[in-house]
């Protein structure tokens, strides 16, 4: 399975909302796509899985949505500290776990 | 809390194995998690290598299936990857992670990365 995000990437003002695609070669199931953060020099970290449902201590801002081949991260109220790479993830598939290639959130 | 860190030569020579082993603290290695290992490309791009329970089970990434092995060992409360005939292109930083597998399948808890370079 081939996970692609879109767009490469978004440059925003703080304030505004991004809204993040991810588009799998072939249907995944909502509860084996997820989604992560990574920040420059850090480990990624889980923002959302299940499609939907927030990682501890990740704020309502972060919301996500989508199903079969289309899943969408929604970053509302965008703050300064947003700037990082947000990766969908997908399980189940051959590899068992693969990631999208990324989309870079810049907040200017 | 749980914490990984990575450990391991940060240089191997072309066609030899590179190796890592992960130390796990504040959690036992025998509950009830998948123990893997990402590595992240100077590109950016991930790429997930493969995960092992602690009774041994491992499931490996098809690609890297012929060169990859993981080993647990609860003793030490670690666990370990070995990468044979390693070329450029294994060039990476290596993170370990924790694997949730009750409900939902997803990797709540990274090592910071160990960076290994083949040359």
């Amino acid at each position: 399975i081939v996970l692609t995000q879109s767009p490469g990437t978004l440059s925003l003002s703080p304030g505004a909302t991004a809204a993040l695609s991810c588009r799998a070669s072939q249907g995944v199931s909502v509860s084996n796509l997820n989604w992560y953060q990574q920040k420059p020099g850090q480990a990624p970290r889980l923002l959302i899985y299940g499609t939907s449902t927030r990682a501890t201590g990740i704020p309502d801002r972060f919301s996500g949505s989508g199903s079969g081949t289309d899943f969408t991260l929604i970053i509302r109220g965008l703050e300064p500290e947003d700037s990082a790479l947000y990766y969908c993830q997908q399980y189940g598939n051959s590899p068992l776990f693969s990631f999208g290639p990324g989309t870079k959130v810049e907040i200017k | 809390q749980v914490q990984l860190r990575e450990s391991g030569p940060g240089l191997v020579k072309p066609s030899e194995t590179l190796s890592l082993a992960c130390a796990v603290s504040g959690q036992s290695i025998t509950t009830d998690y998948y123990w893997g290992w990402i590595r992240q490309s100077p590109g950016k791009k991930l790429e997930w290598l493969g995960h092992i329970f602690h009774s041994g089970s491992a499931y490996y990434n098809p690609s890297l299936e012929s060169r990859v092995s993981l080993s647990v060992d609860p003793a030490k409360n670690q666990f370990s990857l070995r990468l044979k005939s390693v070329t450029a292109a294994d060039t990476a930083i290596y993170h370990c992670v924790r694997t949730d597998k009750k409900w939902y399948y997803y990797i709540d808890v990274w090592g910071a990365g160990a960076s290994v370079s083949v040359s």
